[in-house]
C-alpha cells in the first residue's frame, strides 16, 4: 500500500543534540512538507519542497534543516539552535496538479529532556 | 488577524444532535478549502474538500461563502465516533502554483452518550 512513513514515532533527546526525523513516501508525490504541531495550536509550516534538490523555508524554519536528494525522501533535522523543539512533527506530501489533498504520515513526537 | 480562524470549542453535543462549525479566512484570493479530522495524538486525515457549490458526503455537509470569506461544516445525527478535532485548511495558491496550506487551530467536538 502506498503511503508516508515517518520514523521514529517517539524520540527523546537531550538539550544540545541534533536529531533527524525520517520521512519517506511511495506515492510518487512531487511536493513534501514538514509541519510542527503544539498543543492548542494549528499546524505550522517548517519547510517544504516541490522538486528534488530544492526546498523553501516555511513560517518557522529557524533551528531546522532539510534535504531533498530523492523524490521519495525528505528528512528533517532539528538542530540544537531550535529553542523549543518538543512538539509533534508531521510530514505530508501532495501530488501537484491533483485534487489538492495533503497526505500525512503518522507523525513523530519529539521530547527534549 | 489570523489567516485562518476557528472557534476552538470544545463543542459538547449529545448523540444524534446536529452541530455546525465555521471557519473564516483572511486572504480573499484563496483557491482551495478543506476540512480535515484529527483524532487525539494522530495525524490529520481529509474529511472533505469544500467546493464553491457546496457538497455533501453522508451526514457531512460543507459550504463555502466567498463573499463573507468563511467555510462551514455541518454534521447531522452526531455519532460518538465523530468526537475529534476538525481542522479548517485553506490554500492561498501562491506564486508558481505553490501549495502552501494554512491550517486553523481546530475545533474540538465531543459527542456525549
Amino acid at each position: 500500500d502506498g503511503g508516508i512513513t515517518q520514523s521514529p514515532k517517539y524520540l527523546f533527546r537531550k538539550e544540545g543534540q541534533n536529531v533527524t526525523l525520517s520521512c519517506e513516501q511511495n506515492l510518487n508525490h512531487d511536493a513534501m512538507y514538514w509541519y510542527r504541531q503544539d498543543p492548542g495550536q494549528g499546524l505550522r509550516l517548517i519547510y517544504y519542497s516541490q522538486i528534488v534538490n530544492d526546498f523553501q523555508k516555511g513560517d518557522i524554519a529557524e533551528g531546522y534543516s532539510v534535504s531533498r536528494e530523492k523524490k521519495e525522501s525528505f528528512p528533517l533535522t532539528v538542530t540544537s539552535a531550535q529553542k523549543n523543539p518538543t512538539a509533534f512533527y508531521l510530514c505530508a506530501s501532495i501530488l501537484q496538479g491533483g485534487t489538492g489533498e495533503l497526505f500525512f504520515g503518522e507523525g513523530s513526537r519529539l521530547t527534549v529532556l | 488577524r489570523k489567516e485562518v480562524e476557528q472557534d476552538p470549542g470544545p463543542f459538547n453535543v449529545p448523540e444524534g444532535a446536529t452541530v455546525a462549525f465555521n471557519c473564516t479566512y483572511s486572504n480573499s484570493a484563496s483557491q482551495s478549502f478543506f476540512w480535515y479530522r484529527q483524532d487525539c495524538r494522530k495525524e490529520p486525515k481529509l474529511l472533505m474538500s469544500v467546493y464553491s457549490s457546496g457538497n455533501e458526503d453522508g451526514r457531512f455537509t460543507a459550504q463555502l461563502n466567498r463573499a463573507s470569506q468563511y467555510i462551514s461544516l455541518l454534521i447531522r445525527d452526531s455519532k460518538l465516533s465523530d468526537s475529534a478535532t476538525y481542522l479548517c485548511v485553506v490554500n492561498p495558491r501562491g506564486p508558481s502554483g505553490t501549495y502552501k496550506y494554512i491550517f486553523g487551530t481546530g475545533t474540538r467536538l465531543k459527542v456525549l452518550a
